[in-house]
């Protein structure tokens, strides 16, 4: 079946621009993650959606970034006014999420560069 | 607490070694530890995955082996190939909430 899927795959901004990340999770999964890979680091956790829960965002690390999950299965990650310390990958990940079945599952990501 | 501490940085070895990489975490409610194979420009793939009800799992060529007094867990990769030269993450997690990672080895494996 079709895994998570990412877009864009690359997107270059200058600084100071908003964008927006997508990202659709494998179907029927109730749980979507938000991450972040700097270059040749290791992943940093921004989000989580659980259903209809209130999401986690303990993660995000300023008020510019932030995320909505719309009908419980696209998400958006917006960064607001970008500053070139957020380059990175940002990779979302999906999960069934129920008793015995916690693996999350990767999307390629998508490459943010920041001029 | 919330740390968890993978090493080495880099693992260089031939072809059928048995490369081994080491993580260890603090905090004791983690109950989901899996391991993660990253090749460069692609997302990460769930490789083999731990609960600290059993010591050691293996799937194919990949065995975890997993310490729940020492709060360590390990992954060695039997009969190594250039194929498998990628990097490798180590995770951990409680229920279904947030993994934290490692901070990632690269293995290269020659031939």
């Amino acid at each position: 079946g079709a895994g998570v899927s990412q877009s864009p795959s690359n997107k270059v901004t200058e600084k100071g621009k908003d964008v927006e990340l997508r990202c659709d999770p494998i179907s029927g999964h109730t749980a979507l993650y938000w991450y972040r890979q700097s270059l040749g680091q290791g992943l940093e956790f921004l989000i989580y959606f659980q259903g209809n829960s209130a999401p986690d965002k303990s993660g995000l690390p300023s008020d510019r970034f932030s995320a909505e999950r719309t009908g419980g299965s696209v998400s958006t990650l917006t960064i607001q006014r970008t500053q070139q310390e957020d380059s990175a990958v940002y990779l979302c990940a999906s999960s069934l999420s129920h008793a015995r079945s916690y693996e999350q599952y990767f999307g390629p990501g998508t490459r943010l560069t920041v001029t | 607490q919330q740390q968890v501490k993978q090493s080495p940085q880099s693992l260089i070895v031939q072809k059928g070694g048995i490369p081994i990489i080491n993580c260890a975490y603090e905090n004791t409610a983690f109950d989901y530890f899996p391991w993660y194979q990253q090749f460069p420009g692609k997302g990460p793939a769930l490789l083999i995955a731990i609960r600290p009800d059993v010591s050691e799992k293996k799937e194919g060529r990949f065995t975890i082996s997993f310490n729940k007094s020492a709060k360590q867990f390990s992954l060695h990769i039997m009969d190594s190939q250039p194929g498998d030269s990628a990097t490798y993450f180590c995770a951990a997690g409680r229920n279904t909430d947030k993994l934290i990672f490692g901070t990632g080895t690269r293995l290269q494996v020659f031939p």
